[in-house]
């Protein structure tokens, strides 16, 4: 079965920096691109990140390019999101999601509030 | 960058009804183009990719179609279950972009 389980989410203050992860399971994560989706409260998807099978390449949104950076550890099936100078409006609900284009499945998601 | 408008926004419909979302692409996405259903405190669920194939385990009342700019998701007999938010994605090129939602109300 696969799973991703995410975490490093919690309360920050504006310019801060957190790093989430994301633990995968169930599928050989070396094989798949991989993909961060966030969604603010009450709000939509809105796609963040994603990275390529070996990490060699890897695309950003534009409201966040310079800020963050994605990247991955194969052997320990582990992808991670390092967000830095962190903002209100980056305040949402952080999912991991494994992409195939589509997005065919997501973690629970870790949420990421930030707020003084 | 691709802009995905969805409509409507909102729709009311009963059980039984067929209800049909549209989703439009500012450029053509070739069949890129996957429908989710999200449901209230819970995690968005793949139900067609590719435009029109059904992710396994989808019920059959749930179809797609469409290429290019134009798609649309249609729920042949709209179900208690199905009452959520439906989301369109275009995975044709970065920054992969979603629809704004629509919101399936029971009326």
């Amino acid at each position: 079965e696969v799973q991703l389980v995410e975490s490093g989410g919690g309360l920050v203050q504006p310019g801060d920096s957190l790093r989430l992860s994301c633990a995968a399971s169930g599928f050989t994560f070396s094989n798949f691109w991989m993909t961060w989706v966030r969604q603010a409260p009450g709000k939509g998807l809105e796609w963040v990140a994603s990275i390529n099978k070996d990490g060699s390449g890897e695309y950003y949104v534009d409201s966040m390019k310079g800020r963050i950076t994605i990247s991955r550890d194969n052997a320990k099936s582990s992808l991670y999101l390092q967000m830095n100078s962190l903002r209100a409006e980056d305040t949402a609900l952080y999912y991991c999601v494994r992409y195939t284009r589509p997005f065919d499945y997501w973690g629970q998601g870790t949420l990421v509030t930030v707020s003084s | 960058d691709i802009q995905m408008t969805q409509s409507p926004s909102s729709v009311s419909a009963s059980v039984g009804d067929r209800v049909t979302i549209t989703c439009r692409a500012s450029q053509g996405v070739s069949n890129w183009l996957a429908w989710y259903q999200q449901k209230p405190g819970k995690v968005p669920k793949l139900l067609i990719y590719s435009a029109s194939s059904l992710q396994t385990g989808v019920p059959s009342r749930f179809s797609g179609s469409g290429s290019g700019t134009d798609f649309t998701l249609t729920i042949s007999s709209l179900q208690p279950e199905d009452f959520a938010t439906y989301y369109c994605q275009q995975a044709n090129s970065f920054p992969l972009t979603f629809g704004g939602g629509t919101t399936v109300e029971i009326k």
